[in-house]
């Protein structure tokens, strides 16, 4: 029972154009969503994150969007750089949850063409 | 000056065999944690620790037991080694609990079972 899912294995994006990665969910307890980026042979790293109080959230060219009745979320980069070329993934936090625990998506793998 | 290290990077090793791989952060971090990401790509939580202390322990076999001598380390034994066990794993850290902060991974380390 995958609880966050990312329906797109992969996405090839022109350099300076939108990126547009997205994500679903199933658990409306979910309260709290990152974004990871993660290149080959390296540990994920942290980007962006919302709270389910908010619908939109930016940090430079990153902005994360989260429409909870639908309960979706995308990341849009804008504009993408060859550098953005990696695997991004999705993670959701139950909000009643203190320990920390992560649901995952099985991630996208952007491709940045120059 | 890595962060979160995990040793080794890379663990070939025979079905039956016992391994461990080591966790470092030296972020200051109350919380670590263990995540597997299996053949489909998907990070699943196994264990966290909050101040040497055990909060997050998943449906993970008993061969698999996490020790955590301090905060700034969280060790992964694994007895009797399965094929199913061909994974990579990855150690994080996040700054307290509940994990509203992002955790932070360490490159992670690749097991094969022969």
């Amino acid at each position: 029972d995958q609880q966050v899912k990312q329906n797109s294995p992969s996405l090839s994006v022109q350099e300076g154009r939108i990126s547009i990665l997205n994500c679903d969910y199933t658990n409306s307890m979910f309260d709290y969503f990152l974004w990871y980026k993660k290149y080959p042979a390296e540990g994920p790293t942290f980007l962006i994150s919302i709270s389910s109080i908010k619908d939109k959230n930016e940090d430079g060219r990153f902005t994360v969007f989260l429409n909870k009745s639908a309960k979706h979320l995308s990341l849009h980069i804008v504009p993408s750089q060859p550098g953005d070329s990696a695997v991004y993934f999705c993670a959701a936090q139950h909000g009643s949850s203190n320990t920390g625990k992560l649901i995952f998506g099985q991630g996208t793998t952007l491709q940045v063409k120059p | 000056d890595t962060a979160v290290s995990q040793t080794p990077k890379y663990l070939v090793t025979q079905m039956g065999n016992d391994k461990s791989i080591k966790c470092e952060q030296n972020l200051g971090h109350d919380t670590m944690y263990w995540y597997k990401q299996d053949s489909k790509k998907f990070l699943k939580i196994m264990f966290s620790y909050n101040n040497k202390e055990l909060i997050i322990n998943e449906t993970v076999p008993n061969r698999f037991s996490p020790k955590s001598p301090d905060k700034a380390h969280l060790n992964l034994h694994i007895n009797s080694l399965e094929l199913g066990d061909s994974a990579v794993y990855f150690c994080a850290s996040s700054q307290d609990n509940p994990g509203t902060q992002p955790q932070h991974f360490g490159d992670g380390t690749r097991l094969s079972i022969l």
